[in-house]
């Protein structure tokens, strides 16, 4: 069972929908980050949330974190090809805040 | 500014061998940390390194897989006695703390055990 939920696990769209995926645990986190990963490279982070109920935006792209920071989301408009990639939510466990455990993914392929 | 690098990039061995997996860091960047990652999957976290401080070795999956980080630098990952199970792409990253900063991630080392 992960602890960082994910879905859709795979959405295919056209260019210029919109879409959301969504990153779920029953644990509460002091902060998430949202990731992502195209093919044959490591990860790159988008945005990191740390106060529940903060919504940031970052041109497209909507990142919310729930009240009870226990889930987040991620909204992007309009979506477009260059967006394909597999979008993966982190966050720190353990002691120190260091370890940190990532969702399975979210892959998103956008079709011209 | 150069990032983080991993070398090999390919590695295919056989089952029983044992296979070393190289991370140079970020210079300056005092956490480093190894992943695995099975196709199409998400991250699995193996082991971080924090200053001088002991790793957290808690995500190795067995006794195995071992890593080392000299001189708050360089990191080698070491598989002993390999298992078809051990295929995955091996990623590395490096940041300049703990979870609200951001990692860095390596291209990776594709793993492939015949």
């Amino acid at each position: 069972t992960q602890l960082l939920e994910q879905s859709p696990q795979f959405l295919s769209i056209q260019e210029g929908e919109n879409l959301t995926v969504y990153c779920n645990s029953s644990s509460v986190f002091s902060s998430l980050q949202w990731y992502r990963q195209e093919p044959g490279e490591g990860p790159v982070l988008l945005v990191t949330v740390v106060t529940g109920g903060e919504v940031k935006k970052l041109k497209r792209l909507t990142f919310q974190f729930g009240d009870a920071r226990k889930d987040s989301s991620l909204h992007i408009t309009a979506a477009q090809p260059g967006d394909t990639g597999l979008y993966l939510c982190a966050g720190p466990r353990g002691t120190g805040g260091f370890k940190t455990i990532f969702g399975a993914g979210t892959r998103l392929f956008v079709k011209a | 500014g150069a990032g983080v690098s991993q070398s090999p990039s390919n590695k295919v061995t056989e089952k029983g061998k044992d296979v070393e997996l190289r991370c140079d860091p970020i210079s300056g960047h005092t956490a480093l940390y190894w992943y695995r990652q099975s196709l199409g999957q998400g991250l699995e976290f193996l082991i971080y390194f924090q200053g001088n401080s002991a790793p957290d070795k808690s995500g190795l999956p067995s006794d195995r897989f071992s890593a080392e980080r000299t001189g708050g630098s360089v990191s080698t990952l070491t598989i002993q006695r390999t298992q078809q199970e051990d295929s995955a792409v091996y990623l590395c990253a490096s940041s300049l703390g703990g979870s609200l900063y951001e990692q860095y991630f390596g291209p990776g080392t594709r793993l492939t055990v015949t």
